[in-house]
């Protein structure tokens, strides 16, 4: 069971608006400590899609989008194509474990 | 542009030492302030992070290796190398060598990662 709780699955239809949570605790993202989200395509290593709760790195699409409020944050992607489906995860510190924790990851279906 | 690669044995036995090297290309690991990270999967689940090295500091490990895991850098070649010992079959995974970013993006944001490498524990 992941210290960071995301849903295993989410769906929408093309062009519509999904998002994602990624549900934390005192001992992380309520602690302050930043989420960054990662998107991971089928056989390929995980990409930075998201950083500093909020932050795109160049070449992500504004469709995705971040934020952080208490102990969960949120991912949100607007107009969905077909090329989003994939993997998400969330990631941030607990300084109970001290160590980088990932989410369980939440499986995106475009339908 | 830089590029990551990880290299080692695909199969090893229990009990034995995993040892994987991640090969860095296109820039010094001992410039800038990056962090070089090991993260490994295991099939159908999510990441785990294993631990990072600061080529001018002490490395920083997930506890939850307890004793097992040494992360280290070798600057003359470039590479950062991972040796986890006492391997069981729960340590099968595919195994990725990530750069950590903090002066471009943030701490724990992996910006670039190497393709992985798929690692068997069984005899």
């Amino acid at each position: 069971q992941s210290v960071l709780t995301q849903p295993p699955s989410v769906s929408g239809a093309p062009g519509q608006r999904v998002t994602i949570s990624c549900i934390g605790s005192s001992s992380n993202i309520g602690a302050g400590y930043d989420v960054n989200w990662y998107q991971q395509l089928p056989g390929t290593a995980p990409k930075l899609l998201i950083y500093a709760n909020s932050n795109r790195p160049s070449g992500v699409p504004d469709r995705f989008s971040g934020s952080k409020s208490g102990t969960s944050a949120s991912l949100a992607i607007t107009g969905l194509q077909a090329e989003d489906e994939a993997d998400y995860y969330c990631l941030s510190y607990d300084s109970s474990l001290s160590a980088v924790v990932f989410g369980g990851g939440t499986k995106l279906t475009v339908l | 542009q830089v590029q990551l690669q990880e290299s080692g044995p695909g199969l090893v036995k229990p009990s034995q030492t995993l040892s994987l090297t991640c090969t860095v290309s296109g820039v010094s690991i001992s410039s800038g302030s990056y962090y070089w990270n090991w993260i490994r999967q295991p099939a159908g689940k999510g990441p785990e992070w294993i631990g990072r090295v600061y080529t001018s500091g002490n490395p920083n490990y997930n506890p939850s290796f307890k004793s097992r895991v040494t992360i280290s850098a070798d600057t003359s070649n470039n590479q950062i190398s991972l040796k986890l010992s006492s391997v069981a079959a729960a340590d099968t995974a595919v195994y990725y060598c990530a750069r950590e970013n903090p002066p471009n993006y943030a701490f724990r944001a992996y910006d670039i990662w190497g393709q992985g490498t798929v690692v068997t524990v069984s005899s």
